[in-house]
């Protein structure tokens, strides 16, 4: 069964531009989450989607976005970029969403994500 | 607030040596808790979890796990550590709060194995 696969899995934008990042998760997982790591902030929870709908959201501005597909691939869009937004975008995906006992989630190896 | 804490940054043991990496974490309740090792490059690979029951929790790779509801610890153990463990590992907790649940994550730990 394949893993988590994320696209690109490099990206170079510049301050004021906007991003798209891609996530697929595993065969038959509904729920996506998305993480963004930093030196500095560490792992940090952006989102999560289950079955279309964002179920849980952490602490950060309005211009970060996600959605999720009815075949379970999920995006996030980052707009008007800014130079601490350089980061490692991770997904990760599972069969039930969070707080479900045995919940596990599988991560994709991430997006880096450079702004100039 | 809700925490999670790695006091270590880094740690270095040679191959063959034993291992113990500290998680504490702040929460009122027992959360659910978890290790994940993360290798260069890669996404997080997960170690081990706890969710309720035997405090003494066992994981791939040889690694466990052990829940101190006293100390709100959850320590990963390996008796002998062998050159390919050198990652970087994260604890985190998954709780409810405020009617979501969230997942978080300390600040990670550096592994380094000598020869």
């Amino acid at each position: 069964k394949a893993g988590v696969t994320q696209t690109p899995r490099y990206l170079i934008k510049t301050r004021g531009q906007q991003v798209t990042l891609s996530c697929s998760p595993i065969s038959g997982h509904r729920s996506v989450s998305w993480y963004q790591q930093t030196p500095g902030q560490g792992l940090q929870f952006l989102f999560e989607y289950f079955s279309e709908t964002q179920r849980n959201k952490g602490n950060f501005p309005g211009r970060f976005s996600g959605r999720q597909f009815s075949n379970s691939r999920s995006e996030m869009n980052v707009s008007t970029l800014e130079l601490g937004d350089s980061a490692l975008y991770l997904c990760a995906s599972s069969l039930s969403p969070s707080g479900r006992i045995n919940n596990e989630q599988f991560f994709g190896p991430g997006t880096r994500l450079t702004v100039l | 607030a809700q925490s999670v804490t790695q006091p270590d940054i880094h740690i270095t043991v040679s191959e063959g040596a034993s291992l113990e990496l500290r998680c504490n974490y702040s929460y009122g309740a027992t959360p659910y808790l978890f290790w994940y090792v993360q290798s260069p490059g890669q996404g997080l690979q997960l170690l081990l979890k706890y969710f309720s029951g035997d405090t003494l929790v066992q994981g791939i790779k040889g690694f466990e796990a052990e829940f101190k509801r006293s100390q709100s610890s959850f320590n990963l153990r390996k008796p002998s550590v062998h050159w390919s463990d050198a990652a970087e590992y994260f604890c985190a907790v998954g709780l409810s709060t405020s009617g979501t649940y969230k997942y978080i994550f300390g600040t990670g730990t550096r592994l380094k194995v000598l020869a």
